[in-house]
Protein backbone atom coordinates (compact mmCIF):
# COMPACT_ATOMS: atom_id res chain seq x y z
CA UNK A 1 0.00 0.00 0.00
CA UNK A 2 1.29 3.38 -0.31
CA UNK A 3 2.37 5.45 2.61
CA UNK A 4 3.88 8.01 3.70
CA UNK A 5 5.73 8.79 6.54
CA UNK A 6 7.06 11.35 8.78
CA UNK A 7 8.76 10.86 12.55
CA UNK A 8 4.95 11.28 15.06
CA UNK A 9 7.51 12.27 17.75
CA UNK A 10 8.02 16.07 17.99
CA UNK A 11 11.41 16.92 17.84
CA UNK A 12 12.94 19.02 20.40
CA UNK A 13 16.35 20.96 19.46
CA UNK A 14 18.49 24.05 21.20
CA UNK A 15 17.88 27.44 19.39
CA UNK A 16 20.87 28.11 16.91
CA UNK A 17 21.10 24.17 16.12
CA UNK A 18 20.00 22.52 13.37
CA UNK A 19 16.66 20.88 12.99
CA UNK A 20 16.72 17.83 10.14
CA UNK A 21 13.06 16.45 9.85
CA UNK A 22 12.37 13.63 7.54
CA UNK A 23 9.31 12.41 5.16
CA UNK A 24 9.57 8.42 3.68
CA UNK A 25 7.27 7.29 1.15
CA UNK A 26 6.49 3.98 -0.30
CA UNK A 27 5.19 2.68 -3.42
CA UNK A 28 4.74 6.32 -4.73
CA UNK A 29 6.54 8.02 -7.63
CA UNK A 30 5.95 11.50 -7.01
CA UNK A 31 7.01 14.30 -9.63
CA UNK A 32 7.98 16.40 -7.08
CA UNK A 33 7.75 16.91 -2.99
CA UNK A 34 6.35 19.74 -1.28
CA UNK A 35 6.88 21.09 2.19
CA UNK A 36 4.44 23.12 4.66
CA UNK A 37 4.66 24.69 7.98
CA UNK A 38 1.35 24.62 10.43
CA UNK A 39 1.00 26.63 13.36
CA UNK A 40 -1.44 25.66 16.32
CA UNK A 41 -5.52 26.07 14.83
CA UNK A 42 -4.18 27.42 11.20
CA UNK A 43 -3.59 26.20 7.63
CA UNK A 44 -0.44 25.08 6.53
CA UNK A 45 1.30 27.64 4.44
CA UNK A 46 3.54 26.63 1.72
CA UNK A 47 7.25 26.39 2.11
CA UNK A 48 9.64 25.16 -0.37
CA UNK A 49 8.97 22.34 -3.49
CA UNK A 50 11.14 20.14 -5.16
CA UNK A 51 11.24 18.31 -7.62
CA UNK A 52 11.84 14.38 -8.70
CA UNK A 53 15.27 15.41 -11.04
CA UNK A 54 16.25 17.98 -8.49
CA UNK A 55 18.93 16.60 -4.96
CA UNK A 56 18.35 19.99 -3.20
CA UNK A 57 17.13 22.89 -3.10
CA UNK A 58 17.09 26.28 -0.59
CA UNK A 59 15.52 29.16 0.34
CA UNK A 60 17.26 31.39 3.66
CA UNK A 61 17.75 29.06 6.24
CA UNK A 62 15.89 26.18 4.93
CA UNK A 63 17.13 23.36 2.88
CA UNK A 64 15.42 20.05 1.00
CA UNK A 65 16.76 17.31 -0.24
CA UNK A 66 15.10 14.35 -2.34
CA UNK A 67 16.18 11.00 -2.98
CA UNK A 68 13.81 9.30 -5.16
CA UNK A 69 16.00 5.84 -4.60
CA UNK A 70 15.86 5.91 -1.31
CA UNK A 71 12.15 7.35 -0.99
CA UNK A 72 13.09 9.99 1.21
CA UNK A 73 13.48 13.56 1.65
CA UNK A 74 14.97 15.58 4.52
CA UNK A 75 14.00 19.06 5.50
CA UNK A 76 16.71 21.23 7.60
CA UNK A 77 16.32 24.90 9.25
CA UNK A 78 19.74 26.21 9.85
CA UNK A 79 20.62 27.69 12.70
CA UNK A 80 17.08 27.46 14.17
CA UNK A 81 14.78 29.86 16.32
CA UNK A 82 12.03 29.35 18.60
CA UNK A 83 10.18 31.42 15.74
CA UNK A 84 10.62 28.23 13.86
CA UNK A 85 8.52 26.08 16.32
CA UNK A 86 5.40 24.47 14.18
CA UNK A 87 4.14 21.14 12.49
CA UNK A 88 5.86 20.39 9.45
CA UNK A 89 4.13 18.60 6.32
CA UNK A 90 5.80 16.95 4.06
CA UNK A 91 3.38 16.86 0.79
CA UNK A 92 3.72 14.24 -2.50
CA UNK A 93 2.37 15.10 -6.00
CA UNK A 94 1.54 12.48 -8.83
CA UNK A 95 2.20 13.19 -12.14
CA UNK A 96 -0.84 11.86 -13.48
CA UNK A 97 -2.54 14.09 -10.66
CA UNK A 98 -3.75 17.29 -9.92
CA UNK A 99 -3.72 16.26 -5.97
CA UNK A 100 -1.74 15.99 -3.33
CA UNK A 101 -1.07 13.37 -0.80
CA UNK A 102 -0.06 15.24 3.03
CA UNK A 103 2.18 13.22 5.68
CA UNK A 104 1.06 13.71 9.10
CA UNK A 105 3.84 16.12 9.86
CA UNK A 106 6.27 16.63 12.30
CA UNK A 107 6.47 18.61 15.37
CA UNK A 108 9.84 21.12 15.62
CA UNK A 109 9.98 23.00 19.45
CA UNK A 110 13.31 25.33 19.33
CA UNK A 111 14.00 25.78 22.73
CA UNK A 112 15.44 29.53 23.57
CA UNK B 1 -7.60 40.66 2.67
CA UNK B 2 -7.04 37.04 3.68
CA UNK B 3 -7.13 35.43 -0.39
CA UNK B 4 -9.09 32.48 1.59
CA UNK B 5 -11.70 32.69 3.93
CA UNK B 6 -13.57 30.15 5.89
CA UNK B 7 -16.71 30.43 7.50
CA UNK B 8 -18.25 30.16 10.30
CA UNK B 9 -14.36 29.18 12.08
CA UNK B 10 -16.14 27.60 14.36
CA UNK B 11 -19.16 25.50 14.86
CA UNK B 12 -20.66 23.16 17.84
CA UNK B 13 -23.53 21.43 16.62
CA UNK B 14 -25.94 18.02 17.73
CA UNK B 15 -25.60 14.47 15.72
CA UNK B 16 -28.28 14.51 12.75
CA UNK B 17 -27.85 18.63 11.90
CA UNK B 18 -27.14 19.35 8.61
CA UNK B 19 -23.84 21.90 8.51
CA UNK B 20 -22.58 23.95 5.62
CA UNK B 21 -18.89 25.58 5.56
CA UNK B 22 -18.16 28.08 3.05
CA UNK B 23 -15.17 29.05 1.23
CA UNK B 24 -13.89 32.00 -0.83
CA UNK B 25 -11.27 32.85 -2.46
CA UNK B 26 -10.00 36.03 -3.86
CA UNK B 27 -6.83 34.09 -6.07
CA UNK B 28 -8.46 33.88 -9.06
CA UNK B 29 -7.54 29.89 -8.82
CA UNK B 30 -9.79 26.93 -10.91
CA UNK B 31 -8.94 24.38 -8.47
CA UNK B 32 -10.35 24.33 -4.84
CA UNK B 33 -10.32 21.49 -2.11
CA UNK B 34 -11.63 20.66 0.63
CA UNK B 35 -9.91 18.32 3.86
CA UNK B 36 -10.14 17.74 7.07
CA UNK B 37 -7.22 17.26 9.68
CA UNK B 38 -7.34 14.60 12.86
CA UNK B 39 -4.27 14.43 15.23
CA UNK B 40 -2.07 11.60 14.05
CA UNK B 41 -3.92 11.32 10.62
CA UNK B 42 -2.67 14.76 8.84
CA UNK B 43 -4.69 16.15 6.17
CA UNK B 44 -7.22 13.92 4.20
CA UNK B 45 -8.85 15.11 1.24
CA UNK B 46 -12.93 15.37 1.02
CA UNK B 47 -14.10 16.77 -2.40
CA UNK B 48 -11.68 18.29 -4.94
CA UNK B 49 -12.92 20.99 -7.72
CA UNK B 50 -11.02 22.08 -11.10
CA UNK B 51 -14.01 24.35 -11.93
CA UNK B 52 -17.78 24.89 -11.43
CA UNK B 53 -18.93 21.39 -13.76
CA UNK B 54 -15.51 19.99 -12.35
CA UNK B 55 -16.17 17.84 -9.07
CA UNK B 56 -14.33 15.03 -7.81
CA UNK B 57 -14.44 12.42 -4.62
CA UNK B 58 -10.82 12.22 -2.56
CA UNK B 59 -10.55 9.56 -0.54
CA UNK B 60 -13.20 10.09 2.85
CA UNK B 61 -16.39 11.82 1.04
CA UNK B 62 -18.86 9.53 2.14
CA UNK B 63 -21.27 11.37 4.79
CA UNK B 64 -20.22 15.04 2.51
CA UNK B 65 -21.16 17.07 -0.16
CA UNK B 66 -20.13 20.23 -1.73
CA UNK B 67 -21.41 22.71 -3.95
CA UNK B 68 -19.15 25.25 -6.24
CA UNK B 69 -21.27 28.25 -6.77
CA UNK B 70 -18.39 30.16 -8.57
CA UNK B 71 -15.29 30.05 -9.57
CA UNK B 72 -14.42 31.55 -5.93
CA UNK B 73 -16.79 29.75 -3.84
CA UNK B 74 -16.78 26.07 -2.98
CA UNK B 75 -19.18 24.85 0.04
CA UNK B 76 -18.94 21.97 1.86
CA UNK B 77 -21.88 20.38 3.86
CA UNK B 78 -22.50 17.12 6.25
CA UNK B 79 -26.30 16.26 5.80
CA UNK B 80 -26.75 14.57 8.82
CA UNK B 81 -23.61 15.21 11.24
CA UNK B 82 -21.93 12.36 13.54
CA UNK B 83 -19.50 12.40 15.87
CA UNK B 84 -16.38 11.37 14.14
CA UNK B 85 -17.15 13.86 11.83
CA UNK B 86 -15.27 16.30 14.71
CA UNK B 87 -12.00 17.85 13.34
CA UNK B 88 -10.74 20.85 11.60
CA UNK B 89 -11.46 21.63 7.99
CA UNK B 90 -9.54 23.80 5.78
CA UNK B 91 -10.31 24.83 2.22
CA UNK B 92 -7.45 24.97 -0.24
CA UNK B 93 -6.78 26.43 -3.70
CA UNK B 94 -4.50 25.93 -6.39
CA UNK B 95 -3.64 26.84 -9.60
CA UNK B 96 -5.52 26.62 -13.08
CA UNK B 97 -7.65 24.08 -14.64
CA UNK B 98 -5.58 21.23 -15.74
CA UNK B 99 -7.12 21.48 -19.24
CA UNK B 100 -5.52 24.63 -19.68
CA UNK B 101 -2.36 23.20 -20.44
CA UNK B 102 -0.58 25.46 -18.10
CA UNK B 103 1.69 23.83 -16.02
CA UNK B 104 1.73 24.56 -12.54
CA UNK B 105 3.19 23.09 -9.49
CA UNK B 106 0.00 22.64 -7.44
CA UNK B 107 1.30 24.53 -4.70
CA UNK B 108 -1.80 25.09 -1.90
CA UNK B 109 -3.21 28.40 -0.44
CA UNK B 110 -5.11 27.39 2.34
CA UNK B 111 -7.97 28.98 4.82
CA UNK B 112 -7.73 29.68 8.28
CA UNK B 113 -9.96 26.51 9.30
CA UNK B 114 -13.19 25.69 10.43
CA UNK B 115 -13.19 24.08 14.07
CA UNK B 116 -16.37 21.66 13.94
CA UNK B 117 -17.38 19.78 17.02
CA UNK B 118 -20.56 17.25 16.70
CA UNK B 119 -22.06 16.41 19.61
Amino acid sequence: SQKIEQNSEALNIQEGKTATLTCNYTNYSPAYLQWYRQDPGRGPVFLLLIRENEKEKRKERLKVTFDTTLKQSLFHITASQPADSATYLCALRMDSSYKLIFGSGTRLLVRP
Amino acid sequence: DADVTQTPRNRITKTGKRIMLECSQTKGHDRMYWYRQDPGLGLRLIYYSFDVKDINKGEISDGYSVSRQAQAKFSLSLESAIPNQTALYFCATSGPHPKQGITSTDTQYFGPGTRLTVL
